[in-house]
Protein backbone atom coordinates (compact mmCIF):
# COMPACT_ATOMS: atom_id res chain seq x y z
CA UNK A 1 0.00 0.00 0.00
CA UNK A 2 1.13 3.50 -0.78
CA UNK A 3 0.84 6.31 2.25
CA UNK A 4 1.86 10.11 1.72
CA UNK A 5 2.39 12.08 5.34
CA UNK A 6 2.91 15.37 5.15
CA UNK A 7 3.83 16.03 8.95
CA UNK A 8 3.03 20.33 9.06
CA UNK A 9 -0.53 20.79 9.21
CA UNK A 10 -0.27 24.44 9.24
CA UNK A 11 2.40 26.67 8.30
CA UNK A 12 2.78 30.26 7.42
CA UNK A 13 5.51 32.64 5.91
CA UNK A 14 5.75 36.22 5.60
CA UNK A 15 5.32 37.61 1.98
CA UNK A 16 8.19 37.41 -0.67
CA UNK A 17 9.72 34.86 2.21
CA UNK A 18 10.78 31.74 1.25
CA UNK A 19 8.85 28.36 2.84
CA UNK A 20 9.47 24.87 2.47
CA UNK A 21 6.77 22.54 2.83
CA UNK A 22 7.44 18.57 4.04
CA UNK A 23 6.25 15.67 2.33
CA UNK A 24 7.29 11.65 2.63
CA UNK A 25 5.94 8.20 1.25
CA UNK A 26 6.34 4.80 1.28
CA UNK A 27 5.97 2.54 -1.49
CA UNK A 28 7.76 -0.56 -3.09
CA UNK A 29 6.91 0.75 -6.23
CA UNK A 30 10.58 1.46 -8.55
CA UNK A 31 8.43 3.64 -11.50
CA UNK A 32 5.86 6.50 -9.83
CA UNK A 33 5.00 10.25 -9.70
CA UNK A 34 4.95 12.74 -7.03
CA UNK A 35 2.78 15.80 -7.35
CA UNK A 36 2.16 18.89 -5.32
CA UNK A 37 -1.43 20.30 -5.87
CA UNK A 38 -2.79 23.69 -4.40
CA UNK A 39 -6.43 24.09 -2.84
CA UNK A 40 -7.21 27.49 -2.44
CA UNK A 41 -10.38 28.81 -0.36
CA UNK A 42 -12.16 28.78 -3.75
CA UNK A 43 -11.32 25.01 -3.34
CA UNK A 44 -10.47 23.79 -7.05
CA UNK A 45 -7.25 21.78 -6.95
CA UNK A 46 -4.70 23.13 -8.89
CA UNK A 47 -1.24 21.08 -10.03
CA UNK A 48 1.27 23.14 -8.99
CA UNK A 49 4.51 20.82 -9.95
CA UNK A 50 5.00 17.36 -11.06
CA UNK A 51 7.88 14.91 -10.58
CA UNK A 52 8.86 11.54 -12.06
CA UNK A 53 10.64 9.39 -10.30
CA UNK A 54 13.15 7.89 -12.69
CA UNK A 55 14.40 11.76 -12.58
CA UNK A 56 17.03 12.80 -10.80
CA UNK A 57 16.53 16.26 -11.59
CA UNK A 58 14.20 17.97 -9.20
CA UNK A 59 11.39 19.90 -10.85
CA UNK A 60 10.67 23.68 -11.55
CA UNK A 61 8.06 26.19 -12.17
CA UNK A 62 8.57 29.25 -11.50
CA UNK A 63 8.74 30.47 -7.79
CA UNK A 64 8.09 26.27 -7.28
CA UNK A 65 10.33 23.78 -6.61
CA UNK A 66 10.82 20.38 -5.49
CA UNK A 67 13.65 18.54 -3.28
CA UNK A 68 12.80 15.01 -4.54
CA UNK A 69 15.49 12.68 -2.71
CA UNK A 70 14.50 8.84 -3.74
CA UNK A 71 16.25 7.15 -1.44
CA UNK A 72 14.93 8.49 1.54
CA UNK A 73 11.26 8.59 0.06
CA UNK A 74 11.21 12.64 0.73
CA UNK A 75 9.73 15.46 -1.39
CA UNK A 76 9.64 18.63 -0.36
CA UNK A 77 8.07 21.76 -1.97
CA UNK A 78 9.86 24.85 -1.75
CA UNK A 79 8.13 28.03 -2.63
CA UNK A 80 10.50 31.40 -3.56
CA UNK A 81 9.10 35.06 -2.83
CA UNK A 82 5.84 33.82 -0.72
CA UNK A 83 2.56 35.49 -2.34
CA UNK A 84 -0.38 36.34 -0.93
CA UNK A 85 -2.15 34.28 -3.87
CA UNK A 86 -0.13 31.50 -2.35
CA UNK A 87 -2.15 31.12 0.85
CA UNK A 88 -3.89 27.62 0.63
CA UNK A 89 -3.89 24.06 1.27
CA UNK A 90 -1.20 22.13 -0.15
CA UNK A 91 -1.56 18.37 -1.17
CA UNK A 92 1.06 15.96 -2.02
CA UNK A 93 0.13 13.42 -3.83
CA UNK A 94 2.00 9.87 -5.18
CA UNK A 95 0.07 7.96 -8.06
CA UNK A 96 1.98 4.59 -9.10
CA UNK A 97 3.05 4.59 -13.14
CA UNK A 98 1.57 1.02 -13.76
CA UNK A 99 -1.90 1.96 -13.01
CA UNK A 100 -1.83 5.25 -13.83
CA UNK A 101 -4.09 8.39 -12.33
CA UNK A 102 -5.45 6.78 -9.03
CA UNK A 103 -3.81 9.58 -6.53
CA UNK A 104 -2.86 8.38 -2.93
CA UNK A 105 -3.16 12.19 -1.01
CA UNK A 106 -1.14 13.04 2.18
CA UNK A 107 -3.57 15.02 5.04
CA UNK A 108 -2.15 18.65 3.66
CA UNK A 109 -0.18 21.51 4.62
CA UNK A 110 -2.13 24.72 5.24
CA UNK A 111 -0.13 27.68 4.27
CA UNK A 112 -0.88 31.38 5.03
CA UNK A 113 1.04 33.67 3.68
CA UNK A 114 1.03 36.71 5.91
CA UNK A 115 1.40 40.65 4.63
CA UNK B 1 -7.30 24.23 -21.90
CA UNK B 2 -8.76 20.99 -19.75
CA UNK B 3 -11.05 22.17 -17.88
CA UNK B 4 -13.63 19.87 -15.82
CA UNK B 5 -16.70 21.61 -14.51
CA UNK B 6 -19.54 20.32 -11.62
CA UNK B 7 -23.30 20.93 -11.13
CA UNK B 8 -23.86 22.26 -8.51
CA UNK B 9 -21.56 23.60 -7.03
CA UNK B 10 -23.95 23.35 -3.47
CA UNK B 11 -26.74 21.55 -3.16
CA UNK B 12 -29.04 21.19 -0.10
CA UNK B 13 -31.34 18.25 0.27
CA UNK B 14 -33.97 16.98 3.09
CA UNK B 15 -32.91 13.52 4.23
CA UNK B 16 -33.97 10.56 1.76
CA UNK B 17 -33.69 12.06 -0.88
CA UNK B 18 -31.56 11.71 -3.70
CA UNK B 19 -29.56 14.06 -5.10
CA UNK B 20 -27.16 14.00 -8.27
CA UNK B 21 -23.51 15.44 -9.09
CA UNK B 22 -22.30 16.21 -12.86
CA UNK B 23 -19.09 16.02 -13.47
CA UNK B 24 -18.19 17.53 -17.20
CA UNK B 25 -14.74 17.93 -19.28
CA UNK B 26 -15.65 21.20 -21.08
CA UNK B 27 -12.61 20.67 -23.83
CA UNK B 28 -11.46 17.47 -23.92
CA UNK B 29 -12.15 13.75 -23.42
CA UNK B 30 -11.81 12.14 -20.06
CA UNK B 31 -10.90 8.58 -20.49
CA UNK B 32 -11.09 7.63 -16.52
CA UNK B 33 -13.15 10.36 -13.94
CA UNK B 34 -12.97 10.30 -10.41
CA UNK B 35 -14.75 10.95 -7.39
CA UNK B 36 -13.90 12.20 -4.12
CA UNK B 37 -15.01 13.10 -0.51
CA UNK B 38 -13.45 16.13 1.47
CA UNK B 39 -14.24 16.16 5.11
CA UNK B 40 -13.56 19.87 6.25
CA UNK B 41 -9.63 20.01 6.59
CA UNK B 42 -9.02 16.59 5.72
CA UNK B 43 -7.53 15.31 2.21
CA UNK B 44 -9.72 13.61 -0.55
CA UNK B 45 -10.86 10.21 -0.10
CA UNK B 46 -10.86 8.09 -3.23
CA UNK B 47 -14.28 7.32 -3.72
CA UNK B 48 -14.20 5.27 -7.24
CA UNK B 49 -12.67 5.70 -10.67
CA UNK B 50 -14.88 4.99 -13.72
CA UNK B 51 -14.00 4.65 -17.10
CA UNK B 52 -16.00 5.38 -19.80
CA UNK B 53 -18.70 2.76 -21.16
CA UNK B 54 -18.16 0.52 -17.94
CA UNK B 55 -18.79 -0.24 -14.48
CA UNK B 56 -17.49 2.25 -12.00
CA UNK B 57 -14.83 0.40 -9.25
CA UNK B 58 -15.05 1.40 -5.71
CA UNK B 59 -12.97 1.90 -2.85
CA UNK B 60 -13.36 -0.72 0.00
CA UNK B 61 -15.43 1.25 2.44
CA UNK B 62 -17.48 3.04 -0.36
CA UNK B 63 -21.09 1.64 -0.55
CA UNK B 64 -22.36 1.18 -4.42
CA UNK B 65 -25.57 1.43 -3.83
CA UNK B 66 -25.95 4.59 -2.17
CA UNK B 67 -22.84 6.41 -4.60
CA UNK B 68 -23.91 5.43 -7.96
CA UNK B 69 -21.65 6.34 -10.16
CA UNK B 70 -21.81 6.61 -14.46
CA UNK B 71 -19.83 7.65 -16.92
CA UNK B 72 -22.20 7.57 -20.03
CA UNK B 73 -20.01 9.62 -22.25
CA UNK B 74 -16.28 11.04 -22.94
CA UNK B 75 -16.99 13.92 -21.35
CA UNK B 76 -20.02 13.00 -18.75
CA UNK B 77 -19.80 11.21 -15.28
CA UNK B 78 -22.69 11.81 -12.96
CA UNK B 79 -23.04 10.99 -9.20
CA UNK B 80 -25.66 10.05 -7.65
CA UNK B 81 -26.20 9.97 -3.85
CA UNK B 82 -29.28 8.08 -3.59
CA UNK B 83 -31.61 8.37 0.21
CA UNK B 84 -28.94 10.62 1.77
CA UNK B 85 -28.47 10.92 5.50
CA UNK B 86 -26.92 14.10 7.23
CA UNK B 87 -23.62 11.62 7.37
CA UNK B 88 -23.36 12.19 3.77
CA UNK B 89 -23.19 15.76 3.81
CA UNK B 90 -19.45 16.84 2.32
CA UNK B 91 -17.27 17.94 0.02
CA UNK B 92 -17.64 16.45 -3.13
CA UNK B 93 -15.12 16.52 -5.96
CA UNK B 94 -14.43 15.01 -9.35
CA UNK B 95 -11.30 14.85 -11.54
CA UNK B 96 -10.24 13.79 -15.04
CA UNK B 97 -7.57 12.35 -17.29
CA UNK B 98 -6.99 13.89 -20.71
CA UNK B 99 -7.40 10.64 -22.99
CA UNK B 100 -3.83 9.46 -23.76
CA UNK B 101 -2.29 10.82 -20.87
CA UNK B 102 -3.77 8.52 -18.92
CA UNK B 103 -0.02 7.41 -16.99
CA UNK B 104 1.92 10.75 -16.97
CA UNK B 105 -0.41 12.30 -14.24
CA UNK B 106 -2.44 15.17 -16.25
CA UNK B 107 -5.36 15.07 -13.67
CA UNK B 108 -7.98 17.95 -14.03
CA UNK B 109 -10.50 18.51 -10.96
CA UNK B 110 -13.63 20.06 -10.75
CA UNK B 111 -14.80 23.08 -8.86
CA UNK B 112 -16.38 20.82 -6.18
CA UNK B 113 -19.65 20.26 -4.87
CA UNK B 114 -20.88 20.87 -1.47
CA UNK B 115 -23.68 18.18 0.28
CA UNK B 116 -25.45 19.56 3.02
CA UNK B 117 -28.22 17.13 4.07
CA UNK B 118 -30.89 18.51 6.24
Amino acid sequence: AQTVTQSQPEMSVQEAETVTLSCTYDTSESNYYLFWYKQPPSRQMILVIRQEAYKQQNATENRFSVNFQKAAKSFSLKISDSQLGDTAMYFCAFMKQITGNQFYFGTGTSLTVIP
Amino acid sequence: GAVVSQHPSWVICKSGTSVKIECRSLDFQATTMFWYRQFPKQSLMLMATSNEGSKATYEQGVEKDKFLINHASLTLSTLTVTSAHPEDSSFYICSASVRGTSYTGELFFGEGSRLTVL
